[in-house]
C-alpha cells in the first residue's frame, strides 16, 4: 500500500473562512479522490482530482465551494470555501493505481482531516 | 434505491467467535467490485478485502473472508476469531463498471462492531 498523509489532521475554523487540505502520497498514483464523512454518517465522494485539468465533481458538489488542485501524480489539495457549520466533517483523500499497478481492486485512504466550523 | 445496504447498524460479538457483517448491493452493471473497510475511532479507513464480480472464488485475507453470493447480490464480511481490536465501524463499498471505469466508490451506511471480552 501507499503512505498517504494529510495536512492538517484537524482544525477548528470560523464561519465564512476557507481551509485548504493537502494530500501527499509517497509514490505516483493514477487516481486521487476526495470524500466527505459528516458526523455519524458514511462516506460521500466529492470529486475525482484530475492531474493537470479540472476535477470531476459529483452531484451536489461544485467547484466554487470545493476547489481542487492536482499539480502532479503525488499531490492534491481540497479547499473548503466560505465555510458554515454544516461543513463540519472528516475529509479524506484516497488513491488508486499505485506505481502503475492495476487500480480496480485496491483503493487506499489517507488518515483524514477533522474539520469543525464554529 | 440504495446502492449499498448494510442492515446492521450495530453488532456485538464475543471475543474469539466469528461474526458476519451483512452487505447487499444494487447494480445493473455486469462488471463491478466490492470492498470492505474498517474505520476505528481514530477515523482512518483501513482497506480489508476486495471481491470482483467475475471472481469465482470468495476472497480471503487472513481472518477476513467475503461470502459473495452474486445471485442474491450480497457480499457479507466474515471475521473469524474476533479480537478486541476488531471493534470499529465497518463499511461495505462498491465500484461500478469495468476495470477502466475509474475507482469511484459508493459506500453503505456502515456497521458498528463491538467485541466483548
Amino acid at each position: 500500500s501507499a503512505v498517504i498523509s494529510q495536512k492538517p489532521s484537524r482544525d477548528i475554523c470560523q464561519r465564512g473562512t476557507s481551509l485548504t487540505i493537502q494530500c501527499q502520497v509517497d509514490s505516483q498514483v493514477t487516481m486521487m479522490f476526495w470524500y466527505r464523512q459528516q458526523p455519524g454518517q458514511s462516506l460521500t465522494l466529492i470529486a475525482t482530482a484530475n492531474q493537470g485539468s479540472e476535477a470531476t465533481y459529483e452531484s451536489g458538489f461544485v467547484i466554487d465551494k470545493f476547489p481542487i488542485s492536482r499539480p502532479n501524480l503525488t499531490f492534491s489539495t481540497l479547499t473548503v470555501s466560505n465555510m458554515s457549520p454544516e461543513d463540519s466533517s472528516i475529509y479524506l483523500c484516497s488513491v488508486a493505481g499505485l506505481a502503475g499497478r492495476l487500480s480496480y481492486n485496491e483503493q487506499f485512504f489517507g488518515p483524514g482531516t477533522r474539520l469543525t466550523v464554529l | 434505491a440504495q446502492k449499498i445496504t448494510q442492515t446492521q447498524p450495530g453488532m456485538f460479538v464475543q471475543e474469539k467467535e466469528a461474526v458476519t457483517l451483512d452487505c447487499t448491493y444494487d447494480t445493473s452493471d455486469q462488471s463491478y467490485g466490492l470492498f470492505w473497510y474498517k474505520q476505528p475511532s481514530s477515523g482512518e479507513m483501513i482497506f480489508l478485502i476486495y471481491q470482483g464480480s467475475y471472481d469465482e472464488q470468495n476472497a480471503t485475507e487472513g481472518r477476513y473472508s467475503l461470502n459473495f453470493q452474486k445471485a442474491r447480490k450480497s457480499a457479507n464480511l466474515v471475521i473469524s476469531a474476533s479480537q478486541l481490536g476488531d471493534s470499529a465501524m465497518y463499511f461495505c463499498a462498491m465500484r461500478e463498471g469495468g476495470d477502466n471505469a475509474g475507482n469511484m466508490l459508493t459506500f453503505g451506511g456502515g456497521t458498528r462492531l463491538m467485541v466483548k471480552p
